[in-house]
């Protein structure tokens, strides 16, 4: 079970959009339409932001979407804002109740 | 509301044993699994296993069996993480998460986690 590859980081200026990747193979991302994504502040507890691939939770904002497209699942920030400077992290399910995150993103807003 | 509030920070020497907790509130503590999460520090998140408290299934990640033990009390709501031996190694910031399967695969709640050194 090797983590899911993210990129190090993204940056982009407020109002701009970001995506960010997510590479796993067909045993987690590919495999099922179960992967979930997390914000987290310097600090802070991880926040779940999108959930089953692009569902988003309540209180999240709709500038966060998600998709899938085989074994690379995307999170895409729409309309960047000074708050999103975060590390992000995808995470899929590996079978068996397992999951596996990523290798986390830090976002910056130039 | 639902909440899990963990125990406090922890200053351990090489060798000594420990187990940190994570108490469920807010839900029906024995219908979800509730799992642990590493995080070294400067690193990213690294799932280590969960637990159902219902009757006790418990599944590891393969990075972390044998090397811990992860157990609960369901008469109050607590799911605890345990080693027998610390590293140095097990210096980390440890989270527990509620995790949801149904049709899905997802930690929807998170504790405040629980920071664990261990140094000579």
């Amino acid at each position: 079970q090797s983590a899911l590859t993210q990129p190090r980081s993204v940056s982009g200026s407020p109002g701009q959009s970001v995506t960010i990747s997510c590479t796993g193979t067909s045993s987690d991302v590919g495999g099922y339409n179960y992967v979930s994504w997390y914000q987290q502040h310097p600090g802070k507890a991880p926040k779940l932001m999108i959930y089953d691939v692009s569902k988003r939770p309540s209180g999240v904002p709709d500038r966060f979407s998600g998709s899938k497209s085989g074994n690379t699942a995307s999170l895409t920030i729409s309309g960047l804002q000074a708050e999103d400077e975060a590390d992000y992290y995808c995470c899929s399910y590996a079978g068996s109740y397992t999951l596996v995150f990523g290798t986390g993103t830090k976002v910056t807003v130039l | 509301e639902v909440q899990l509030v963990q125990s406090g920070a922890e200053v351990k020497k090489p060798g000594e044993s420990l187990k940190i907790s994570c108490k469920g509130s807010g839900y029906s503590f024995t219908s979800y699994w509730i799992g642990w999460v590493r995080q070294m520090p400067g690193k990213g998140l690294e799932w280590m296993g969960i637990i159902y408290p219902g009757d006790s299934d418990t599944r590891y990640s393969p990075s972390f069996q044998g090397q811990v033990t992860i157990s609960a009390d369901k008469s109050i709501s607590t799911a605890y993480l345990q080693w027998s031996s610390l590293k140095a190694s097990d210096t980390a910031m440890y989270y527990c998460a509620r995790h949801v399967y149904d049709s899905s695969g997802y930690c929807d709640y998170w504790g405040q986690g629980t920071l664990v050194t261990v140094s000579s």
